[in-house]
């Protein structure tokens, strides 16, 4: 199956600096990297993904690199804010016996501080 | 909002009982997964079902058992309660591919005491 590790577990970021949060994953055939926010209390929220053709994808604040040879992927948040705290997850896929389920990081408690 | 709704939102059951959370999929998606989050974890996943069949399964026992409607909609059936099935219980609808976007549920918070 897949294995998903995601550091750091828990990072403080002063507003208006930018957090990086890091995943590496196991299976080279795997070729959809998501990303999801989660706050206390809901569901978590895909906010941005990313598909092994391309190297680099952003939206507005929030960009996601990928590096298929070292098969590491990582989220970036630039001009953090106070609302950007959550907890964030990666994810990979895992395709066996024709299904297609999502392998989760175990997240990282990300904390804008005002 | 995602279109993916989950019922009930919380339930506490107490050890031994039985329990059935519901999903509705989001409009045009044919594939329900259910992924268990304890505190603190990123979810695991339990199952997923394709046209109403079980299409894939993770390190879970069989008290945990699923079904699939016509409509895609799903349930989740855990027997024989045990103090650690204490999760948030969650659901994701997309299509059966492996670039396919999984949107999430809100959640069930079962509490087993």
């Amino acid at each position: 199956g897949e294995n998903v590790e995601q550091h750091p577990s828990t990072l403080s970021v002063q507003e208006g600096d930018s957090a990086v949060i890091k995943c590496t994953y196991s299976d080279s055939a795997s070729n959809y990297f998501p990303w999801y926010k989660q706050e206390l209390g809901k569901r978590p929220q895909l906010i941005i993904d990313i598909r092994s053709n391309v190297g680099e994808k952003k939206d507005q604040r929030i960009a996601v690199t990928l590096n298929k040879t070292a098969k590491h992927f990582s989220l970036h948040i630039t001009e953090t804010q106070p609302e950007d705290s959550a907890v964030y997850f990666c994810a990979a896929p895992y395709s066996g016996a024709g299904s297609y389920q999502l392998t989760f990081g175990k997240g990282t408690k990300l904390s804008v501080i005002p | 909002e995602t279109g993916v709704t989950q019922s009930p939102t919380h339930l506490i059951k107490t050890r031994g009982q039985q329990v059935t959370l519901r999903c509705s999929s989001q409009s045009g998606h044919n594939t329900v997964s259910w992924y268990q989050q304890a505190l603190g974890q990123g979810p695991q996943f339990i199952f997923q079902y394709y046209r109403e069949e079980e299409n894939g399964r993770g390190n879970f026992p069989p008290r945990f058992s699923g079904l699939q409607f016509p409509n895609y909609s799903s349930e989740l059936n855990v027997n024989a309660l045990e103090l650690d099935d204490s999760a948030l219980y969650l659901c994701a609808s997309s299509l059966l591919s492996m670039g396919a976007e999984a949107f999430f549920g809100q959640g069930t918070r079962l509490t087993v005491v």
